[in-house]
């Protein structure tokens, strides 16, 4: 499974646009960009996923270059409750079953 | 529709004791996985079991067995407890779409202190 590289931290205020960026230049013809988020000591919940398409639903938006070697979480309207370490993943779908989380990008909104 | 259940929620051990981390999941999947998580850290994948009857070691497997005793339940057990097993263990879930979409659905936690 590819590696990601995620900024350590990044500050946003409330209201405005989260743009989170992914770096995955090693990333593999068949594998996913996967997102999860963690808030507090939670357990990781996921946010969205996508393949080579732009994709988007009620939590965020993904946006994928398209040499893939790169991707882009927005979340639209960021709130206080959107405080959270967010992890970019890529996986295959026949891999191996490890997800590789990293140490992920600590997002915290401002008010 | 409980979800992903852990428990216990907070251990306290001496090292050298033993115990079992239990997890159990009633959405019917395959695979399912332990992680622990130190401070300031990512997660990082101990033991999966791929379907039942199976597991295969993670990253860091060293210190802990896993059973799979059936398709629901998933169990951690730490023989002989070491202060640097002091973590956060996550359980997790999941189970490969037609479409390629493979999501893991996560536990609470069990927070772990070895003395």
């Amino acid at each position: 499974d590819a590696k990601t590289t995620q900024p350590p931290s990044m500050d946003c205020a409330e209201g405005r646009a989260a743009n989170l960026p992914c770096n995955h230049s090693t990333i593999s013809g068949n594998e996913y960009v996967y997102w999860y988020r963690q808030i507090h000591s939670q357990g990781p919940q996921y946010i969205i996923h996508g393949l080579k398409n732009n994709e988007t639903n009620e939590m965020a938006s993904l946006i994928i270059t398209e040499d893939r070697k790169s991707s882009t979480l927005i979340l639209p309207h960021a709130t206080l409750r959107d405080t959270a370490v967010y992890y970019c993943i890529v996986r295959a779908p026949s891999g191996t079953y490890k997800y590789i989380f990293g140490t992920g990008t600590r997002l915290k909104v401002l008010a | 529709n409980a979800g992903v259940t852990q428990t216990p929620k907070f251990q306290v051990l001496k090292t050298g004791q033993s115990m079992t981390l239990q997890c159990a999941q009633d959405m019917n999947h395959n695979s399912m996985y332990w992680y622990r998580q130190d401070p300031g850290m990512g997660l990082r994948l101990i033991y999966y079991s791929a379907s039942e009857g199976t597991t295969d070691k993670g990253e860091v497997p060293n210190g802990y067995n896993v059973s799979r005793l059936n398709k629901r339940e998933f169990s951690l057990r730490l023989e002989s407890a070491a202060p640097s097993q002091t973590s956060v263990y996550f359980c997790a879930s999941s189970s490969l779409t037609t479409g390629g979409r493979e999501t893991q659905y996560f536990g609470p936690g069990t927070r772990l202190l070895v003395l």
